[in-house]
């Protein structure tokens, strides 16, 4: 069965704090691997995708990486307004379907 | 335009009223979905359509409807729903096949069911 797991489930950070969020997945044929932002009552808004292991992506103060088995999302020096819920998805190579991690509550304090 | 809208954003509605959310989008998407998500749970999938074609659903209960009436448009209508129903719905879409940028996903409309 398709699984994608995040971890840890929430993370309290001071402002210039960095740190990394972990998505594992276990999906046969991957096609892609989706990093989200949510902001509380919003619909996710989409960050970056992942094609083959080894590709990076960056935005301003995130960066994101694949590896065969996990993609990790790092976030540089974050501020206050990165405080939101991180969420990572895998998409399959048949269909459409995006099977969603449990995501990541990142809150950072100033 | 790169947006999906839903409407109404906020919906409370008895267990015996019949109500339908709308989605809709521009960008020229061919795959439009339906998620649910609970509080602090992640998206669940309920519907896909593709080229206004239902693809997929996920064994979601009859009291829910999907319809996609163009290729621009989604709605959701729903009836006799339980309270447990009660969730924030996301409409999202992407460009068919070619999920190259991921799903858009619109705002939500935020269900309370009494």
């Amino acid at each position: 069965e398709d699984q994608v797991t995040q971890s840890p489930e929430a993370l309290r950070l001071q402002e210039g704090e960095s740190s990394s969020l972990n998505c594992s997945y276990t999906v046969s044929g991957l096609r892609g691997l989706f990093w989200y932002r949510q902001d509380p009552g919003k619909g996710p808004e989409f960050l970056f995708t992942l094609y083959s292991a080894g590709e990076e992506k960056e935005k301003e103060r995130l960066k994101a990486t694949l590896t065969k088995k996990e993609s990790f999302l790092h976030i540089t020096a974050p501020k206050p307004e990165d405080s939101a819920t991180y969420l990572c998805a895998a998409l399959k190579a048949a269909g459409n379907k995006l099977t969603f991690g449990g995501g990541t509550r990142v809150l950072v304090k100033p | 335009d790169t947006e999906v809208t839903q409407t109404p954003k906020h919906l409370v509605m008895g267990m015996t009223n019949k109500k339908s959310l709308k989605c809709e989008q521009h960008m020229g998407h061919r795959a439009m979905y339906w998620y649910k998500q609970k509080a602090k749970k992640p998206p669940e999938l309920m519907f896909v359509y593709s080229y206004e074609k239902l693809s997929i659903n996920e064994s979601v209960p009859s009291r829910f409807s999907p319809e996609c009436p163009n290729s621009s448009l989604l709605n959701l209508h729903l009836h006799a729903l339980q309270p447990e129903d009660s969730a924030l719905y996301l409409c999202a879409s992407s460009q068919g096949d070619r999920v190259v940028n991921g799903y858009t996903f619109g705002s939500g409309t935020r269900l309370t069911v009494v």
